[in-house]
This record gives C-alpha cells, structure tokens and sequence, in this order.
C-alpha cells in the first residue's frame, strides 16, 4: 500500500531503555519528518530531512537521532528513553512541491 | 512566541449548525503555505487543505470553506450544516521557507446529535 509505514503501533518502554520507531514511505517523496503531539501541545517537529543523507533538528531534538540513508526510510532513534518522551509520534513525508505532508498512523508510546 | 494560534481549544454545536474554526499566523516571509488538517477519533492525520500567500481566495468544497485573509493574519475554516462525522481535532499549520511546518495547539470539535 503506498503511503507512509510507521512500526510500530504500541510500544512500552521503561525509563532508561533504548529504541527505534520505523518510518518508511514508497511516494519516493523527498522529505521526511518526526513529529510528537502531546496533549495541549499540537504537534511539535522533532527532526526533519530534505534527503537521503541529510538531517536537520526541529523544535525539540533532545534526546532523539535520525538519520537518512535511504530515501524510503527515517528511523527516529530513543537514546535513553524518559516519561517525557511518552507522547503519539508521527512521521510524515512529502514531495518539494507537494500540498501537504502525508502523515503515518502514528505510534503510541508510553515510558514507565 | 506561537507562529500559530488556535485560541478555541473546544467546540461543542449541534448537527446541522454552522461553525467556525479560527487560525491566527505569525510570519515575517513573503511566501508561505496555510494548512488545515483534520485527526478524526482513529487518530490519523488527514490534509485537508493548503493555501499560499499569493492567493487569497476563499475557497469552498462541499460543506467546507476557508477565509484566507492576510490583512488580519488569519486562515480560518468554516464547517455548514455540521454532521456528527465532523467530530475531530482540527489542526491549522503553517509552513514558511523551507521545511518546518509549524501546527496550532488544535481544536476539538464536538458535534452533538
């Protein structure tokens, strides 16, 4: 199915611990980004790229890596996971001249 | 300070009133990009629309409308004849040079059977 693929859905994590949310996108589409949406917060950009190799921060980078080897994929990295981190997080991706992001399903995640 | 306000955090109307969703920007470019988004209850995100700044027509489709208004900094949307499928947060977003978009705290709307 064309679109963007984010894995996974649910994840629990306890204080401490290290993870890797998956976003992979088949539109070819040249930029992709990592957003958080907290309650009251809207979404807020954690890390974004313009292409394969290039990565750049948003709003609120710590504690979060990316990188792009491929166009298809961005992985968003938890170092050392907080319960500030507990948030729904979002990848989204689009075209140079697209109208919008095209956003994944989302992915749940809650630090104990 | 915020580049995108939502001052209405909820909304509750009655099926088959009109409502209005204010957005208010903040940009210093000449050139950018407006965006409405809708998160129905399942949680996805769903474009809705984009405008740029070079274009101020308001813009209807179906029971949905926009009032792009540069004089006042504001990108408001309109919903006529509210059904209950309408019941989402809606998300108001601006994009300026470049790649950051930046969201609205979002509204939720209730629409009450």
């Amino acid at each position: 199915n064309a679109g963007v693929t984010q894995t996974p859905k649910f994840q629990v994590l306890k204080t401490g611990q290290s993870m890797t949310l998956q976003c992979a996108q088949d539109m070819n589409h040249e930029y992709m980004s990592w957003y958080r949406q907290d309650p009251g917060m809207g979404l807020r950009l954690i890390h974004y790229s313009v292409g394969a190799g290039i990565t750049d921060q948003g709003e609120v980078p710590n504690g979060y890596n990316v990188s792009r080897s491929t166009t298809e994929d961005f992985p968003l990295r938890l170092l050392s996971a907080a319960p500030s981190q507990t948030s729904v997080y979002f990848c989204a991706s689009r075209t140079y001249r697209a109208r919008g992001y095209t956003f994944g399903s989302g992915t749940r995640l809650t630090v104990v | 300070a915020q580049k995108v306000t939502q001052a209405q955090t909820e909304i509750s109307v009655v099926e088959k009133e009109d409502v209005t969703l204010d957005c208010v920007y903040e940009t210093r470019d000449t050139t950018y990009y407006l965006f409405w988004y809708k998160q129905p209850p399942s949680g996805e995100l769903v474009f809705l629309i984009r405008r740029n700044s070079f274009d101020e027509q308001n813009e209807i489709s179906g029971r949905y409308s926009w009032n792009f208004q540069k004089s006042t900094s504001s990108f408001n949307f309109t919903i006529t004849a509210s059904q209950v499928v309408d019941s989402a947060v809606y998300f108001c977003a601006l994009s300026e040079a470049g790649n950051q978009f930046y969201f609205g705290t979002g509204t939720s709307l209730t629409v009450i059977p």
